[in-house]
């Protein structure tokens, strides 16, 4: 079964500061696909990022960047010098070839507060 | 125009009323999906269209009845909603159904924050 775990209940820095979001899956597919949604307060998921599993490259895009490993099933999301604008709720999901991939099962969510 | 338009954005209904909720887009997507999320919860499947047909029910109770008229259009028809069924619904849209094509992802709507009394 697929799992997602985002240990990181809520996270507070102060702007300027780097975060990283955790996140660590669980899955039996040797296929599968990783993302990342922005939630701000207006509740449209926002998609960030997706990562192929056969594909362990890191990605830069811009303050965002995202390491993927297999080693450790994790797929953590750094912020270089937050913003304010960057408070929100970060997800972390998953879809498997199980699945046809239609399924997205979503970690429990990473609130980020960042303060001016 | 890569919008997912939900409404209403609220609603409020007693647990003896009928009512729908609207998603459209017109990114000529063909599959579409209803998420439910709680409050502080995140969002978790409950439908999913491919082609205009029901390809997944993730085991969800028959007071809830979705409908999808057209490629472009989603709804979800709500009847005799208990209390525990407030949350944010969300509707999603996606290029193919599933997800395995280069770069295919899910546009989200803001939502209908939906209240039951």
């Amino acid at each position: 079964a697929q799992k997602v775990t985002q240990a990181q209940t809520e996270i507070s820095v102060v702007e300027k500061e780097d975060v990283t979001l955790d996140c660590v899956y669980e899955t039996r597919d040797t296929t599968y696909y990783l993302f990342w949604y922005k939630q701000p307060p207006s509740g449209e998921l926002v998609f960030l990022i997706r990562r192929n599993s056969f594909d362990e490259q890191n990605e830069i895009s811009g303050r965002y960047s995202w390491n993927f490993q297999k080693s450790t099933s994790s797929f953590n999301f750094t912020i270089t010098a937050s913003q304010v604008v960057d408070s929100a709720v970060y997800f972390c999901a998953l879809s498997e070839a199980a699945t046809g991939f239609q399924k997205l099962v979503f970690g429990t969510g990473t609130r980020l507060l960042v303060s001016p | 125009d890569t919008e997912v338009t939900q409404t209403p954005k609220h609603l409020v209904m007693g647990m003896t009323n009928k009512k729908s909720l609207k998603c459209e887009q017109h990114m000529g997507h063909r599959a579409m999906y209803w998420y439910k999320q709680k409050a502080k919860k995140p969002p978790e499947l409950m439908f999913v269209y491919s082609y205009e047909k029901l390809s997944i029910n993730e085991s969800v109770p028959s007071r809830f009845s979705p409908e999808c008229p057209n490629s472009s259009l989603l709804n979800l028809h709500l009847h005799a909603l208990q209390p525990e069924d407030s949350a944010l619904y969300l509707c999603a849209s996606s290029q193919r159904p599933g997800q395995g094509r280069k770069n295919e992802k899910l546009f989200f709507g803001s939502g209908t924050q939906l209240s039951v009394l």
